[in-house]
């Protein structure tokens, strides 16, 4: 069964940091990419950022570059995501998703087949 | 960016009923489009990918179609366990966006 179990959110300051990190199990954690998104209370959905198998290509929006940075230990099957500068805007229960390349009609797709339970942050002085 | 713009925001269908919910995306996202149902409290679970492939383990009741920027998800006959904020999300490129979500409620 395909596990992924994010921790170390919690209460944060503004401008200060916080890592988070998620364990990967049952499933050959190297072979995926991987991504983070994030929910702000009562909101939508955000991709925050995605790496792929081997960590050497990293992907961010504009909201988090410079800031977050997504990165794999695959010899753990773990994923992390450091958060620098944080915001009260960053404020989210944020998700560890898995990207499954899963066939369509006439090509293969990468999706969001998997995620964590999610990690809470908040940002507030 | 591309804007995935989705309808309604909310709505509140009968036991039974089939439902219909549309994203609508800003440039062609060449079938690039998933939908997930959140229940509350809970992770998103994927439903649909590729506009129109059921992932494995969902009830039959849920389909998707569309192509280029225009995309539905269908539940034809609505059961009291599909109550649930549901999402669809473009993957064709970066940044990927989502639209902003429907709550559907049994009536």
């Amino acid at each position: 069964e395909v596990q992924l179990v994010e921790s170390g959110g919690g209460l944060v300051q503004p401008g200060r940091s916080l890592k988070l990190s998620c364990a990967a199990s049952g499933f050959t954690f190297s072979n995926y990419y991987m991504a983070w998104v994030r929910q702000a209370p009562k909101k939508g959905l955000e991709w925050v950022a995605t790496i792929s198998t081997s960590g050497s290509r990293t992907y961010y929006p504009d909201s988090v570059k410079g800031r977050f940075t997504i990165s794999r230990d695959n010899a753990k099957s773990s994923l992390y995501l450091q958060m620098n500068s944080l915001k009260s805007e960053d404020t989210a229960t944020y998700y560890c998703a898995r990207i499954g390349y899963l066939p369509g009609y006439n090509s293969y797709y990468y999706v969001m087949d998997a995620w964590g339970q999610g990690a809470s942050v908040t940002v507030s002085s | 960016d591309i804007q995935m713009t989705q309808s309604p925001a909310s709505l509140s269908a009968s036991l039974g009923e089939t439902v219909n919910i549309e994203c609508l995306a800003s440039e062609d996202i060449y079938s690039n489009l998933a939908w997930y149902q959140q229940k509350s409290g809970k992770s998103p679970q994927l439903l649909i990918y590729a506009a129109n492939r059921l992932q494995d383990g969902v009830p039959s009741r849920f389909s998707g179609s569309g192509s280029g920027t225009q995309y539905s998800l269908k539940i034809s006959g609505m059961q009291p366990e599909d109550e649930g904020d549901y999402f669809c999300l473009q993957g064709s490129k970066f940044p990927y966006t989502f639209g902003a979500g429907t709550k559907l409620e049994l009536k």
